[in-house]
């Protein structure tokens, strides 16, 4: 199956710093990109979908300030958490679908623990 | 409105019976479902792939079937195993399209006692 690689998978950040996360495609190229947050036990939430060369599309309720997309390359979408708080503490994780493949592969997720 | 529902938050079985999951689901009209398998602290990994015209699908230990006059899928898990324990989500493409984000269920975390 493809591989979507995404990092950090666990970072601690104080709270007012901004923190980038990465998803890569390894193996396909991927025009569109889609990160979910997920609070324990909880399933997961669509943050926005990332789409290489134009922005990202926002979920209603989500930040787009505060949660800044960029997908760069066909390969490449990165999510950064800027002015972090603790109540941004969460496990984020992305996801790509290949071309013409109906099933997603995700990333290993990040932990995000702000203090 | 439009809901994917996993109506069993958890689920604990013993090792060796077959475990039965369901993912209903209200004013969709899927192409196909599927099923991902989420350990703690993982990303979601792909299971199996169901389509609207199939009735049933099997890989290994592990059967899903899809009835679209119920709106409802059921994922099974023969033999269990210990090694089976985790959330289990259902999905859906909404747009059938391929280019839009999956929809998923709350999943169903389960347990399988040794």
């Amino acid at each position: 199956g493809a591989v979507v690689s995404q990092h950090p998978s666990r970072v601690i950040c104080k709270s007012g710093t901004s923190v980038k996360i990465e998803c890569r495609s390894l193996d396909f190229q991927a025009t569109t990109m889609f990160w979910y947050r997920q609070f324990p036990k909880q399933s997961l939430m669509l943050m926005a979908t990332s789409n290489e060369g134009s922005k990202a599309t926002y979920e209603q309720g989500v930040e787009k300030d505060k949660f800044l997309i960029n997908h760069a390359s066909l390969t490449l979408s990165t999510l950064t958490v800027t002015s972090a708080h603790p109540e941004d503490s969460s496990f984020y994780i992305c996801s790509a679908r290949p071309n013409g493949i109906p099933e997603a592969f995700f990333g290993q997720g990040t932990r995000l623990t702000v203090v | 409105s439009q809901k994917i529902e996993q109506n069993s938050e958890a689920l604990n079985i013993q090792e060796g019976k077959t475990a039965t999951l369901t993912c209903n689901y209200t004013n969709y009209s899927p192409a196909y479902l599927q099923w991902y398998r989420q350990d703690p602290g993982r990303g979601p990994v792909f299971l199996l792939l169901i389509r609207e015209n199939e009735k049933e699908k099997r890989k290994e230990r592990l059967k899903v079937t899809f009835d679209t006059t119920l709106k409802q899928s059921l994922f099974h898990i023969t033999a269990s195993q210990p090694a089976d324990s985790a959330t289990y989500l259902c999905a859906l493409d909404p747009s059938n399209s391929g280019n839009t984000p999956l929809v998923f269920g709350k999943g169903t975390r389960l347990s399988v006692i040794a």
